[in-house]
């Protein structure tokens, strides 16, 4: 079945720390990769996305991600996380030829910042 | 307006009644789109427009949703004899058009007691 997979539901890092939030996909063809931030009281908002081409992805606030076709994953990274970065992530995908509106979400990462 | 706007921000309401959730979209976006947040969940497709056209409703759960745009900007989902699984988080996005990047309300948060 087509499924979109974070495996973290609430993870801890302490601020200045490097940050790693996983997403993995289940689909036949790669499809469109996409990772929003949902802080409190706020909507959800684009991070970045990849479609194709170079498969390092670089988004808004410092964060970046990787496409590893191998892995079925996308992982977001971010090398040294900031108090305001506590929020909610979701990784989520458009099947391949499909609507960027018509996104299918992961269940999201929970993430808090230690000072 | 400069962003996504939705009302009510919170909505509570008896099971059975029928309740309207309303998406003001950004000026000029062609397309809008609904979707449902459960507790603990991701964002669910629900359905989409571009102009006043219901393009995509397959994310609608059952007969009781439906949705309109009528005059190709604000647009209305209506839950029928609403029930209390009903309770979420929906959320309103709009775009430029309909392959292109979404920006998404606060959201209505819903109550179904």
């Amino acid at each position: 079945a087509q499924s979109v997979t974070q495996p973290d539901i609430h993870i801890t890092v302490s601020e200045g720390a490097s940050l790693e939030l996983r997403c993995n996909y289940s689909y036949g063809a790669t499809p469109y990769l996409f990772w929003y931030v949902q802080s409190p009281g706020q909507g959800l908002q684009l991070l970045l996305k990849y479609f194709s081409g170079d498969t390092l992805v670089q988004g808004i606030k410092g964060f970046e991600a990787e496409f590893k076709r191998s892995q079925s994953s996308f992982n977001l990274r971010k090398p040294s996380v900031h108090w305001s970065d506590a929020a909610e992530y979701f990784c989520a995908v458009v099947p391949y030829g499909g609507s960027q509106g018509n996104l299918i979400f992961g269940k999201g990462t929970k993430l808090s910042v230690k000072p | 307006g400069a962003g996504v706007s939705q009302s009510p921000r919170y909505k509570v309401t008896k099971r059975g009644q029928d309740v309207a959730l309303r998406c003001d979209p950004i000026s000029g976006h062609v397309s809008l789109y609904w979707y449902r947040q459960a507790l603990g969940q991701g964002p669910e497709f629900l359905t989409y427009f571009n102009y006043e056209a219901q393009q995509d409703k397959s994310g609608l759960p059952n007969d009781r949703f439906s949705a309109e745009r009528p005059e190709g900007s604000i647009s209305t989902l209506t839950i029928q004899r609403t029930e209390q699984r009903d309770s979420a988080m929906y959320r309103c996005a709009s775009s430029l058009t309909d392959n292109e990047k979404l920006f998404f309300g606060s959201g209505t948060q819903l109550s179904v007691l």
